[in-house]
């Protein structure tokens, strides 16, 4: 299957700073890349949907001034947590879909521990 | 509105074959995934299914009838590697993924 590698794996911050978290398609074209969070022992939650060159869409409830997505290219697209605090601690997972595509292929995941 | 059903919990013997069942009313169908998700790691694709009937691959099949809004997931020969959560999601007519809460697998010696 297609390769999705995120970076960092895990981070650990200050509150009120900013982290930012990588997204790549390994050896794919990803038109379409999702973020998702992910608090234990609790159901995936879809952030955001993001294409290629446009703004990401953002789901109910999702600060987007706060989680900032850009997707500048069809491997790589960027999570920015903004001012960081204690309670955005958690498991930031984001997948791929290629054009065409039906199957969305996950990254390994970003641990983030806002202290 | 959008729904997808699936036990959650369920607990098998290793060695035996364990079927976990996903009902689901979408706006629209695109597709049925399965995915296996280990504690504290990303989901990883198990399966498709698009049209009716059962697509095997290897210890793990997965069964659709779009007519009955049902899918299942078939796990034989249950090895312990196997516990885990396991996810279904429908594609929807806006091709937005819908999640099921998913399935926590306990496999007992």
């Amino acid at each position: 299957g297609a390769v999705v590698s995120q970076h960092p794996s895990w981070v650990i911050c200050k509150s009120g700073t900013s982290v930012k978290i990588e997204c790549r398609s390994l050896d794919f074209q990803a038109t379409t890349m999702f973020w998702y969070r992910q608090f234990p022992k609790q159901s995936l939650m879809l952030m955001a949907t993001s294409n290629e060159g446009s703004k990401a869409t953002y789901e109910q409830g999702v600060e987007k001034d706060k989680f900032l997505i850009n997707h500048a290219s069809l491997t790589l697209s960027t999570l920015t947590v903004t001012s960081a605090h204690p309670e955005d601690s958690s498991f930031y997972i984001c997948s791929a879909r290629e054009l065409k595509g039906r199957v969305e292929f996950f990254g390994p995941g970003t641990r983030l521990t806002v202290l | 509105g959008q729904n997808i059903d699936q036990p959650t919990e369920m607990t098998a013997t290793e060695g035996a074959i364990v079927q976990i069942n996903c009902t689901y009313q979408t706006s629209g169908f695109n597709g049925l995934f399965w995915y296996q998700q280990h504690a504290g790691e990303a989901p990883t694709f198990l399966s498709y299914n698009v049209l009716d009937g059962l697509e095997e691959k290897g210890r793990f099949s997965s069964f659709l009838s779009r007519s009955k809004g049902y899918s299942y997931l078939l796990l034989k020969e249950l090895q312990m590697k196997d516990s885990a959560s396991y996810l279904c999601a429908v594609l929807d007519s806006n091709y937005q993924l819908i999640w099921g809460a998913g399935t926590k697998l306990i496999i007992k010696p």
